[in-house]
């Protein structure tokens, strides 16, 4: 089963706008990653934060970690057209930090 | 340096055949790990491989397996195909200290019919 849930499932707004996307998972973990994808290609990874972190930034993106509430955040800032992609929060339970378990995405549009 | 390879990129069989896919992942990364993507399930996890060695596996069916190589490349086969194998599968390899995100490659679109 899933053990990432991503909210919104889908996502529009206009270029220059914040994004914002949240991701729910079950169990306790090792790390928490975000990555993208487009057109049903392959991943690119985004960002990784680790379980003992709360908060971590990347360029336009930020990622906070609520683990009390096995929540995440990813927030993209002046978001472009070409951020337009599917966004995938993933899970790392075991202690190599593999094994990902994905959510079902959001798909983010941007439109100009 | 050179990115995640999978070969080959498209494939189409029929039911009741078998497939080989191939992968290899970036050079010095030892973890390399298979996921399948449906639009159905979304992204699941196949098994991981580190140092020749299936490390985890997921819940998939024994008609799945796979197995790495010496120079840490990778293979998945699926045997006995069924409709339902039809999917985008993914290889991806990382560093193998925990806290690395992983490197995807661009994948083998397969199409049982």
């Amino acid at each position: 089963s899933q053990q990432g849930e991503e909210d919104p499932q889908a996502l529009s707004i206009q270029e220059g706008e914040n994004a914002t996307m949240n991701c729910s998972y079950k169990t306790s973990i090792n790390n928490l990653q975000w990555y993208r994808q487009n057109s049903g290609r392959g991943l690119v990874h985004l960002i990784l934060i680790r379980s003992n972190e709360r908060e971590k930034h990347s360029g336009r993106l930020r990622v906070t970690l609520d683990t009390s509430k096995k929540s995440s955040s990813l927030l993209i800032t002046a978001s472009r057209a070409a951020d337009t992609a599917s966004y995938f929060c993933a899970t790392a339970a075991n202690q190599a930090g593999t094994a990902l378990i994905f959510g079902k995405g959001t798909t983010l549009s941007v439109s100009s | 340096k050179a990115g995640v390879t999978q070969t080959p990129r498209y494939l189409i069989k029929t039911r009741g055949q078998q497939v080989t896919l191939s992968c290899s992942p970036i050079s010095g990364h030892r973890s390399v790990s298979w996921y399948q993507q449906t639009p159905g399930q979304g992204l699941q996890f196949l098994f991981e491989y580190f140092s020749e060695t299936q490390r985890n596996k997921g819940n998939f069916p024994g008609r799945f397996s796979g197995r790495q190589f010496s120079n840490s490349r990778s293979e998945m086969n699926v045997s006995t195909l069924e409709l339902g194998d039809s999917a985008l599968y993914l290889c991806a390899s990382k560093q193998g200290a925990p806290n690395y995100g992983y490197t995807f490659g661009s994948g083998t679109r397969l199409t049982v019919v």
